[in-house]
């Protein structure tokens, strides 16, 4: 497609379930975030790749927080062990160069609610 | 570090008025400036940017934004709104920092515009 594609749109899981997100970036996008967005605030990072290496996950909350990127096109954000606060919407994002300030070209997000 | 404050979480207009969304950031050093727009169960989009030279900058459906560094401001106007302009809008300052330009979102003004 023409442009960043997250799936599934919507997840609701119970407390305690682990849940896996997808991203699929623009086709050649060398960068790719993630981003948490609470209800009601603006995104907030989570973690960052250059094709296949992870180079800033200090934005990820816990340690139940997972991103990976192994082929350095589609990105899968898991989450283990659910926790209510959880709860959110996950945005993609991707650039096409290593990233040093552009725009970035958002997905439609995940919603996530878990119960 | 960077920071990003919004004023006003909401700001009404009527149709045809003045948009006026304030944005005001702290940056150690020369920031890029963003706005974004944000419609219902979508991602961002990309109105504007700054990165250097011409402090006014003209952006996608009329928008515009003014660079002031010593106001450290850069706030998002419109001469006359229009009904399809209700939507969030999030203003972001990306700095380098030990060669990460990692942007910080503003937490976003919800444009409500009246017939």
């Amino acid at each position: 497609g023409a442009g960043v594609s997250q799936s599934p749109r919507y997840k609701v899981a119970k407390r305690g379930q682990d849940v896996a997100l997808r991203c699929d970036p623009i086709s050649g996008h060398v960068s790719l975030f993630w981003y948490q967005q609470a209800l009601g605030q603006g995104p907030e990072f989570l973690t960052y790749f250059q094709n296949e290496a992870q180079l800033d996950k200090s934005g990820l909350p816990s340690d139940r927080f997972f991103a990976e990127r192994p082929e350095g096109s589609v990105s899968t954000l898991k989450i283990q062990r659910t926790q209510q606060e959880d709860s959110a919407v996950y945005l993609c994002a991707s650039s096409p160069v290593p990233y040093s300030g552009q725009p970035q070209h958002f997905g439609d997000g995940t919603r996530l609610s878990i119960l | 570090a960077q920071s990003v404050t919004q004023l006003g979480s909401h700001v009404s207009v009527s149709e045809g008025a003045l948009v006026l969304l304030r944005c005001n950031y702290s940056s150690s050093v020369p920031p890029y400036l963003f706005w974004y727009v944000q419609y219902p169960n979508q991602g961002l989009q990309l109105l504007l940017k700054y990165t250097t030279g011409a402090t006014l900058v003209k952006g996608i459906n009329g928008f515009e934004a003014e660079f002031k560094k010593s106001e450290t401001s850069f706030h998002l106007t419109k001469p006359s709104a229009h009904m399809s302009d209700a939507a969030e809008y999030f203003c972001a300052v990306s700095e380098e920092s030990g060669g990460s330009y990692i942007p910080t979102f503003g937490r976003g003004t919800s444009l409500i515009v009246h017939p």
